[in-house]
């Protein structure tokens, strides 16, 4: 069965501070990968997204993401935090053939001064 | 210009009630979702239309109804609502069906049932 798994429920890190998140699936074949933020009070919004190509994607607000496909892996970072990142963040998986879609349960990031 | 648009934000109703959520999208895109979060931000489908047409029905309980009068508008109406039907509903939508279109998401819906 298809899935998608954040490790991490919830992450601390101080501002300036590199961040990592973790997502790693579980599918037949490589899927379409996204990560998505979701401030509060708002919808989600997309972060970046892997379709083949070059493993290492840039995103919107300074984030990059690695997949790697011998670990199933697709994390997201960012080398310097700042407060307004603060959020819940979501990764996500599409299938490359019918309309599956998935998301991961989330990391809430904490950022403190 | 906001894409996708929910209506209302927030929603505090008494259990048993029958209440409606609006949704328009005006990014021309052919399909739309329904995602409840619940309290523990997990984000599941409801469903999802493509021009109109019903596409994923996940299981849900039969008193959640989506209704689609054209492809910019993807309504949801809830009958009898529960006390565990409390949680955030989103709309969304994306240029097509299929696992590699970005979904674009509105604002939510505050659902509160008491």
């Amino acid at each position: 069965a298809q899935s998608v798994t954040q490790p991490d429920i919830h992450i601390t890190v101080s501002e300036g501070a590199s961040l990592e998140l973790r997502c790693n699936y579980s599918y037949g074949a490589t899927p379409y990968l996204f990560w998505y933020v979701q401030s509060p009070g708002q919808g989600l919004q997309l972060l970046l997204k892997y379709f083949s190509g070059d493993t290492l994607v840039q995103g919107i607000k300074g984030f990059e993401a690695e997949f790697k496909r011998s670990q199933s892996s697709f994390n997201l970072r960012k080398p310097s935090v700042h407060w307004s990142d603060a959020a819940e963040y979501f990764c996500a998986v599409g299938a490359r053939a019918g309309n599956q879609f998935y998301f991961g349960t989330g990391t809430s990031l904490t950022v403190i001064p | 210009d906001t894409a996708v648009s929910q209506t209302p934000k927030y929603l505090v109703t008494q259990m048993g009630n029958d209440k409606s959520i609006k949704c328009e999208q005006n990014l021309g895109h052919d399909t739309m979702y329904w995602y409840k979060q619940d309290s523990k931000k997990f984000l599941k489908i409801m469903f999802s239309y493509n021009n109109k047409e019903l596409i994923i029905n996940e299981t849900v309980p039969n008193r959640f109804s989506p209704k689609s009068p054209d492809k910019a508008h993807l309504n949801l109406h809830i009958n009898s609502l529960e006390l565990g039907d409390s949680a955030v509903y989103f709309c969304a939508s994306s240029l097509r069906g299929g696992g590699g279109n970005t979904i674009y998401f509105g604002e939510g819906s505050w659902l509160t049932v008491v």
